[in-house]
């Protein structure tokens, strides 16, 4: 089995401040883990993975995030917000194998907003 | 080029009909998906397809019965439609056979509106 929990469905940023988008992660089997952004009545786009390998992951746009075995944690951060960066971000989990396999488990999302 | 594309885009329907959403990748993949997005942005794995054979089901109703002809194609059909129906519904794709790992490419959406 496995689950993801967003803390914080609404998280509210100045331009030019760091993002932290807060994810946790339960999972029976290894997990593989994965942040998604939403825009506005858009599909969704990979942000990053963390497949077993670094556990400092860069994705796009300026994005990273970290996995922590021992807190079962996956956050996202940015340095810097944009005001292009205001979307919904999706935190999901999947397993490396057995019934996980393929499966994407994805948090409740957080809603980010971006002020001038 | 559109990587994984989805029709219609928009859906609007009375209780009781039966509709499809059809659904199509380019990127050579040999599995696809539908999850359904609820109201309140929840989005759950609803079918998975590797190579046209059922590989994930998960709680559905009967109601709905995905259909893929070839590895590119996986489309969705939903009889007797129901309000608790209307919600967006994703396509995805992976590719299987490169690893565990495989990042699942996602369609625009199909938003489906049931009155």
């Amino acid at each position: 089995a496995q689950s993801v929990t967003q803390l914080g469905s609404h998280v509210s940023v100045s331009e030019g401040a760091l993002v932290l988008l807060r994810c946790n992660y339960s999972s029976s089997v290894p997990p593989y883990l994965f942040w998604y952004v939403q825009y506005p009545n858009q599909g969704l786009q990979l942000l990053l993975k963390y497949t077993s390998a670094a556990t400092l992951v860069k994705g796009i746009n300026g994005f990273e995030a970290e996995f922590k075995k021992s807190e079962t944690s996956f956050h996202l951060t940015k340095p810097s917000a944009h005001m292009s960066d205001a979307a919904e971000y999706f935190c999901a989990v999947s397993g490396a194998g057995g019934t996980s396999y393929g499966k994407l488990t994805f948090g409740q999302g957080t809603i980010l907003t971006v002020h001038p | 080029d559109t990587a994984v594309s989805q029709t219609p885009k928009y859906l609007v329907t009375q209780m009781g009909n039966d509709k499809s959403i059809k659904c199509e990748q380019n990127l050579g993949h040999d599995t696809m998906y539908w999850y359904k997005q609820d109201s309140k942005k929840f989005l759950k794995i609803m079918f998975s397809y590797n190579n046209k054979e059922l590989i994930i089901n998960e709680t559905v109703p009967n109601r709905f019965s995905p259909k893929s002809p070839d590895k590119a194609h996986l489309n969705l059909h939903i009889n007797s439609l129901e309000l608790g129906d209307s919600a967006v519904y994703f396509c995805a794709s992976s590719s299987r056979d490169r690893g565990y790992e495989e990042t699942q490419y996602f369609g625009p959406g199909t938003r489906l509106l049931v009155l």
